[in-house]
């Protein structure tokens, strides 16, 4: 069974760069499937941040796309998340989860399992 | 870029009562849809894939139907345990969100 856990600091000053990791059990990440993280600020909806596939090949969303960096360390089975210049906007629960890809014309993915998620506050 | 409006943003029923949730893609995605549930402090829970296929464990009193634009989530009968937010999500879009509370 896979199991996902995200580790990182709960506390991050503005400007400065939110750093998280996602440990993977239960599954080898080189094996396959694209890895991500979702965040969910406090009382509002979900927001896909990026993902990664084994290999290393990435994808961002657009509008973080600028501040945010996703990589993968397979020797350790882990990926892990950067996100630059940080505000108080950014502060959520930030999720890490595994994607299921269905092949299709357009990308087409839903996430499965999820990390129990972790709350990082963005504050002075 | 896709834009996933779900509607009502919040509802109250009984228990026992019919439940249904809409979802609107702003541009046609086949059958694309997932459907999540959360519950009040917890992690976001596969309910539906493929619009229309449960996850395995998931009680048989949920459904998904819909393709293209148009997707539903119903709960054939409201239980005290459903009480959650439900998203839809279609790749990186996700829903706003539908909050489900026992009347």
């Amino acid at each position: 069974q896979v199991q996902l856990q995200e580790s990182g600091p709960g506390l991050v000053k503005p400007s400065e760069t939110l750093s998280l990791t996602c440990a993977v059990s239960g599954y080898s990440i080189s094996s396959g499937y694209y890895w991500g993280w979702i965040r969910q600020p406090p009382g509002k909806g979900l927001e896909w941040i990026g993902s990664i596939y084994h290999s290393g090949s990435t994808y961002y969303n657009p509008s973080l796309k600028s501040r945010v960096t996703i990589s993968v360390d397979t020797s350790k089975n882990q990926f892990s998340l950067k996100l630059s210049s940080v505000t108080a906007a950014d502060t959520a629960v930030y999720y890490c989860a595994r994607l299921v890809v269905v092949p299709a014309a357009m990308p087409v993915w839903w996430f499965d399992p999820w990390g129990q998620g972790t709350l990082v506050t963005v504050s002075s | 870029d896709i834009q996933m409006t779900q509607s009502p943003s919040s509802l109250s029923a009984s228990v026992g009562d019919r439940v249904t949730i809409t979802c609107r893609a702003s541009q046609g995605i086949s059958n694309y849809l997932a459907w999540y549930q959360q519950k009040p402090g917890k992690v976001p829970k596969l309910l539906i894939y493929a619009a229309s296929t449960l996850q395995s464990g998931v009680p048989s009193r949920f459904s998904g139907s819909g393709s293209g634009t148009d997707f539903t989530l119903t709960i054939s009968s409201l239980q005290p345990e459903d009480v959650a937010t439900y998203y839809c999500q279609k790749s990186g879009t996700f829903g706003g969100g539908t909050k489900v509370e026992i009347k």
